[in-house]
């Protein structure tokens, strides 16, 4: 049984640059989620995907952008790069369906770095 | 603002104690709670969820919530250098949705052998 999974594992781009990162939920799962993770730092939440929309959204602007396709996996788009974008990002996935259980797991991630 | 507030230690254990690990929330209205540990270099792994007032057990971990006092913590048993990592207390956002989560900073714990 497949995890989440996560592409690519690391990625360098440039100040200005747009990036886009890809998720595959774990099997049976419906919802994703994205996550930022700064060094040192817990996980701030971005946005949440169900039934191909953005159902929740954290405190982030609108360079970052997403998208979930009808076999749940997602991307998250970030456009105009800083420096301040670097940083680990996490997808998180559960089954939406699931009375009183909101149980997400992480895939491994995808390290990015801004120069 | 709403927060999550943990120590960041290091807390350090010797093997075999119990490691006692805390977390405080800022919203009353938070129902899910969740502890997650966090490898070097990984990603986080969760390891216990709860949601209503009391104690639940899991093999050597046991989280407790106290929803009045806004408090939540995690107890290893028989701590093993193994479980040497950052745990994370995460809990929900907002009533309506148990999916976007509020993360705390992390406490890193070290079990010594």
């Amino acid at each position: 049984d497949a995890g989440v999974t996560q592409s690519p594992t690391h990625l360098i781009k440039t100040r200005g640059q747009q990036v886009t990162l890809r998720c595959s939920p774990k099997s049976g799962h419906d919802t994703v989620s994205w996550y930022q993770q700064a060094l040192g730092q817990g996980p701030q939440f971005i946005f949440q995907y169900y039934e191909e929309e953005e159902r929740q959204r954290g405190n982030f602007p609108d360079r970052f952008s997403g998208h979930q396709f009808p076999n749940y996996s997602s991307e998250l788009n970030v456009n105009a790069l800083l420096l301040g974008d670097s940083a680990l990002y996490l997808c998180a996935s559960g089954p939406y369906s699931r009375e009183n259980s909101y149980e997400q797991y992480f895939g491994p991630g995808t390290r990015l770095t801004v120069t | 603002q709403k927060e999550v507030e943990q120590n960041s230690g290091p807390l350090s254990v010797p093997e075999g104690a119990i490691a006692s690990l805390n977390c405080t929330y800022s919203d009353r209205g938070s129902q899910s709670f969740f502890w997650y540990r966090q490898y070097s270099g990984k990603s986080p792994e969760l390891i216990m969820s709860i949601y209503s007032n009391g104690d639940k057990e899991d093999g050597r971990f046991t989280a407790q919530l106290n929803k009045a006092s806004q408090y939540v913590s995690l107890l290893i048993r028989d701590s093993q250098p193994s479980d040497s990592a950052t745990y994370l207390c995460a809990v929900n956002r907002d009533s309506n949705s148990g999916y976007a989560l509020n993360f705390g900073k992390g406490t890193s714990l070290l079990v010594t052998p």
